[in-house]
């Protein structure tokens, strides 16, 4: 079985543009979770989809968006990028829960500059 | 916020020595899972135990659980060179309260030296 992918693998934007990142989950996996890594505040959860509608949310700004398709696909969209948006993209995948063992994808890398 | 806290912030042994990590958390929790990521990639699954069990094995891993004390420890056993990597506990607690999501700890950056 596939894992889970993200595309693209790395992104440079500038301050002030836009940028959507895509995740595919693992088939048959229907929840799709959101996660930013940063040096300064680690691993923090943004938010979770399920079923093409957002089950959880973490505490991020509204800039920070996303959506799910019915083939269970995510996007995440950043609008107005700050520099400190700057970090690793991780999206997971699971069966049920967004707190059940999550399946990670390689992530997107994003600098904004 | 960071849930976990894991200690120490970094480890170095001798390959085939053993390496134990600790993570201490705050609030309630449904499970704990500890998570293992090579080189700023994604994160790998190593092991779920949730909170009703204590201790739990999976092939050179042996994972612990003490909700009384709020702590968890991980130990690798006879460590590879390949177990070179950072480690993260997380920490799952569904309230159904549209918040619900992993809380990791900032990790413990374990090389293991030939």
């Amino acid at each position: 079985k596939a894992g889970v992918t993200q595309t693209p693998r790395y992104l440079i934007k500038t301050r002030g543009q836009q940028v959507t990142l895509s995740c595919s989950p693992i088939s048959g996996h229907r929840s799709v979770s959101w996660y930013q890594q940063t040096p300064g505040q680690g691993l923090q959860f943004l938010f979770e989809y399920f079923s093409e509608t957002q089950r959880n949310k973490g505490n991020f700004p509204g800039r920070f968006s996303g959506r799910q398709f019915s083939n269970s696909r995510s996007e995440m969209n950043v609008s107005t990028l700050e520099l400190g948006d700057s970090a690793l993209y991780l999206c997971a995948s699971s069966f049920g829960l967004a707190t059940d063992t999550q399946y990670f994808g390689p992530g997107t890398r994003l600098t904004v500059l | 916020s960071q849930q976990g806290e894991e200690d120490p912030q970094a480890l170095s042994i001798q390959e085939g020595e053993n390496a134990t990590m600790n993570c201490s958390y705050k609030t309630s929790i449904n499970n704990l899972q500890w998570y293992r990521q090579n080189s700023g990639r994604g994160l790998v699954h190593l092991i779920l135990i949730r909170s009703n069990e204590r201790e739990k094995h999976s092939g050179r891993l042996r994972v612990t659980l003490d909700t009384s004390k709020k702590s968890s420890s991980l130990l690798i056993t006879a460590s590879r060179a390949a177990d070179t990597a950072s480690y993260f506990c997380a920490t799952g607690m569904y309230s159904g309260g549209g918040a619900d999501g992993l809380t990791f700890g900032k990790g413990t950056h374990l090389i293991i030296q030939p």
